[in-house]
């Protein structure tokens, strides 16, 4: 098993273009969530989906769009990148909302 | 006042300490999540809690409900444990995940 996948692992973007990152999990869970880590902050949940076809909105969705149309995949979509959105962002993926979380390995992203 | 407090920010320790890090939080939980994070950036799960005490190796997780505590414990240390170690707490009634802002670990050989 690959675990959770995330592509890119680093990324430079110019304010107002748009990207999408992308998380794959091959453990057929149910629950998967994005995060950012930002300096001298907890991980913070900006989307998440407790299965396909099913997402929901975290602690600072703003500036940040999800879809879930497989089981597989979750991607993020940043829609016109601003500068506060330079963070290191964490795919993670679980069984359950209730159980152990398995993480990618982030993407670094810069916006300038 | 966040949530989720954890202590100490930054521990230095030598090989061999035994090394406690703690974690306070504010409300009723459903568990309580202890995760690692390399200095390459990964992070793994350790333990989930939703009561009692968990032993991996010379990891030793513990939860008072009604404390409203954790603690992480570390016995026999060594530099390949230092990294930074978060608590997370999934709060009663909520899909909401929140995290600690992590306690700092470096062994020293």
């Amino acid at each position: 098993n690959a675990g959770v996948t995330q592509t890119p692992k680093f990324q430079v973007l110019k304010t107002g273009q748009s990207m999408t990152l992308q998380c794959a999990q091959d453990m057929n869970h149910e629950y998967m969530s994005w995060y950012r880590q930002d300096p001298g902050m907890g991980l913070r949940l900006i989307h998440y989906s407790v299965g396909a076809g099913i997402t929901d909105q975290g602690e600072v969705p703003n500036g940040y769009n999800v879809s879930r149309s497989t089981t597989e995949d979750f991607p993020l979509r940043l829609l016109s990148a601003a500068p506060s959105q330079t963070s290191v962002y964490f795919c993670a993926s679980s069984q359950d909302r209730f159980y152990e979380q398995y993480f990618g390995p982030g993407t670094r992203l810069t916006v300038t | 006042k966040n949530e989720v407090e954890q202590s100490p920010q930054n521990l230095t320790a030598q090989e061999g300490e035994f090394i406690t890090i703690n974690c306070s939080y504010s409300v009723g939980i459903s568990a309580l999540h202890w995760l690692q994070q390399h200095p390459g950036g990964g992070i793994v799960s350790l333990f989930m809690l939703s009561s009692g005490k968990k032993k991996h190796g010379r990891l030793i997780a513990t939860i008072n409900i009604q404390e409203k505590h954790s603690s992480l414990h570390i016995t026999a240390s060594h530099p390949r444990d230092s990294a930074v170690y978060i608590c997370a707490v999934h709060f009663s009634g909520t899909y909401k995940y929140i995290f600690g802002t992590g306690t700092r670990l470096k062994v020293l050989a």
